[in-house]
């Protein structure tokens, strides 16, 4: 149980060109998902916590225009990077969270490359 | 603001032996602390939860402890393998559906 799928698992695109990652809970509803940035040998940086149906909370320094992100339903988080430049390029993992609320759970990443 | 650290950045031991990390924080005690496993090019993948009234949670060969007094918590593996060759990342949750901050995690290597 428990599993967070997300896809693409990398993708590779131009600069200027935007892309969007899903993140999809397969066996369970999550009341919460979370957005994180991983760059090489650094742990993971929380980017934005969004609620179904809700907008999402955005962390200091994280430009809300640049990555959107919607929780359209329980089971389905997207997160957009728009306008994507060489620095954007990172491993990008989302984590979802039940109504029990105690445990995150982390879904493959996905390794974006902008070129 | 809270901080997390795990002080040793790399970590080898010989296989069979106990490897143990080690997850030191500031400021106040959380609800709750969890450890996860990150190999290579993954997300990480939740091993143990353990809350502030515990002090100690076991799952097979692994060991977590808590002392909310030295605000440290231990993690143990025993008879370990060179299968448990990951980052191990300390994770801090100050209350339900609220957000988890990270340590930088241990690398840790388990030689045949």
């Amino acid at each position: 149980g428990a599993v967070v799928s997300q896809h693409p698992s990398w993708v590779i695109c131009k600069s200027g060109t935007s892309v969007k990652i899903e993140c999809r809970s397969l066996d369970f509803q999550a009341t919460t998902m979370f957005w994180y940035r991983q760059f090489p040998k650094q742990s993971l940086m929380l980017m934005a916590t969004s609620n179904e149906g809700s907008k999402a909370t955005y962390e200091q320094g994280v430009e809300k225009d640049k990555f959107l992100i919607n929780h359209a339903s329980l089971t389905l988080s997207t997160l957009t990077v728009t306008s994507a430049h060489p620095e954007d390029s990172s491993f990008y993992i989302c984590s979802a969270q039940g109504d029990q609320g105690e445990t995150q759970y982390f879904g493959p990443g996905t390794r974006l490359l902008v070129l | 603001s809270q901080k997390i650290e795990q002080n040793s950045e790399a970590l080898n031991i010989q296989e069979g032996k106990t490897a143990t990390l080690t997850c030191n924080y500031t400021n106040y005690s959380p609800a709750y602390l969890q450890w996860y496993r990150q190999d290579p090019g993954r997300g990480p993948v939740f091993l143990l939860l353990i809350r502030e009234n515990e002090k100690e949670k076991r799952k097979e060969r692994l060991k977590v402890t808590f002392d909310t007094t030295l605000k440290q918590s231990l993690f143990h593996i025993t008879a370990s393998q060179p299968a448990d060759s990951a980052t191990y990342l300390c994770a801090l949750l100050y209350s339900s559906a609220s957000k988890i901050i990270f340590g930088s995690g241990t690398r840790l290597s388990i030689r045949p």
